[in-house]
Order: C-alpha cells, then structure tokens, then sequence
C-alpha cells in the first residue's frame, strides 16, 4: 500500500528566509504524480505545486520548488523568501493513474514569523 | 471556468439526527469526487470517492454514506449523526486521479 510520510508536524521560518519541509512516500509504482497542498488558515486547500515522476526536471512555481529523488522516494517543498502569507499547513500528495485516489501526508504546520 | 460549491458553511446538529452535506461542481463533465473529513489541526482523511454517477468507493467503515444522484453531484449523508462526527468535512473534485484536486470552502460540522 501506498503512505506518505510527513516527519515535521510543525516548522517556523523568519520572515524573508528559506524554508524546507520534507515528504517521503513509499510505491512500488514508476509512474506516478506528487502534489503539494496549502490549507491556510481559512481552511481553504490549494494547490501549490505538482510533479509527474517520468519527469526528471524539478517542479518550480514562484518562489516555490520541489527537490524530486525518486530512488531515494523523497518529494520535499522549498519556499524561498518566506510571507506571512506561507503561514499555513502544507500537505504532500501521492497520486498514480491506475489509483483512483490520491493518498494525502499528515500535513506539517508552517508558521512566518515577522 | 470550474467551481465547486458546498453547502451549508457551519452546520450544528444533535447526536442521532440526520445528516445531508451537499456538493456540487460547475463547468465540468465526469469529474472524479471525493469527500475528506478533517479533524481540528489534523490531516484528511478520505471518507468516499467517486469515478461516475452510482459509483461509489468507501475508504472508511462508519456511519456516513454518500450518493452520485447526477454527474457534478456529491451527497454526504447519515441517519443518526454521532459526537465522533464533528469535524471539517471538504469536498473535491478532478479531472482525472493524476491531476489536481479542487477543493470547496469546505463545512463546519459539529453534533453537540
């Protein structure tokens, strides 16, 4: 069966700095998709970022990046020049096209100190 | 452009009554639907998922059910509602299980 593991439940990051939460996922899969999801604290999830496994390139969106090992089965998130607006959880996800489901992280909170 | 509704946003309900959460889902056709269940500071825990009208997948033994009735809409539903029930409930959509999920504003559910 397939799990995601999130080991930080909670990280801080000063304002300006750079952040990275880690996930491990365990498949036996070669193809597959990772997500990243943010849950402010409005409670409303968005995405932040997606990585297709074929893909060997680094997902980037912003001032968001992933560091993608696929050997190593390590999928984490870097947040460069951290907000307040950061301030969220963030949930990894594990997806693959035969699976009809996405299997979600259990979420590290992230809190931007001013 | 797509959107995903729910309703109703808070929701405060006695122990043993019914329970009808609604979602419904704008400007696609055949998405995949799921329903999550989030606990105060606590990750998702997928309750129901759906690849077409009628078809229903339960990932957890309680006493919540869901229903397809029509292609964009996604039914949460219990007979008698339990303390254990209180949570966040949020539903979502897809294109496809490799593609992102939308997620709705999501309900606050608590059973006093």
């Amino acid at each position: 069966a397939q799990t995601v593991t999130q080991s930080q439940p909670e990280m801080s990051v000063q304002e300006a700095e750079t952040v990275t939460l880690s996930c491990t996922y365990d498949t036996s899969e070669s193809n597959y998709y990772l997500f990243w999801y943010k849950q402010p604290p409005s409670r409303q999830m968005i995405l932040v970022i997606r990585q297709e496994a074929y893909k060997q390139q680094n997902a980037t969106e912003n001032r968001f990046s992933v560091n993608f090992q696929k050997a190593a089965k390590s999928f984490s998130l870097k947040i460069s020049d951290s907000q307040l607006g950061d301030t969220a959880m963030y949930f990894c996800a594990f997806g693959k096209t035969s699976y009809d489901k996405v299997i979600f992280g259990p979420g590290t909170s992230l809190s931007v100190i001013p | 452009s797509q959107t995903i509704h729910q309703w109703p946003a808070t929701l405060v309900q006695p122990v043993g009554s019914p329970l009808s959460l609604e979602c419904t889902v704008e400007g696609t056709s055949n998405p995949n639907l799921y329903w999550y269940r989030q606990a105060a500071g606590r990750g998702l825990q997928l309750l129901f998922y759906s690849v077409g009208i009628g078809q229903i997948s339960s990932e957890v033994p309680q006493n919540l059910s869901a229903s397809r009735p029509q292609d964009r809409q996604f039914i949460l539903s219990s007979k008698k509602l339990l303390l254990s029930d209180s949570g966040f409930y949020l539903c979502a959509w897809s294109p496809a299980v490799q593609e992102t999920q939308y997620f709705g504003p999501g309900t606050r559910l608590l059973v006093l």
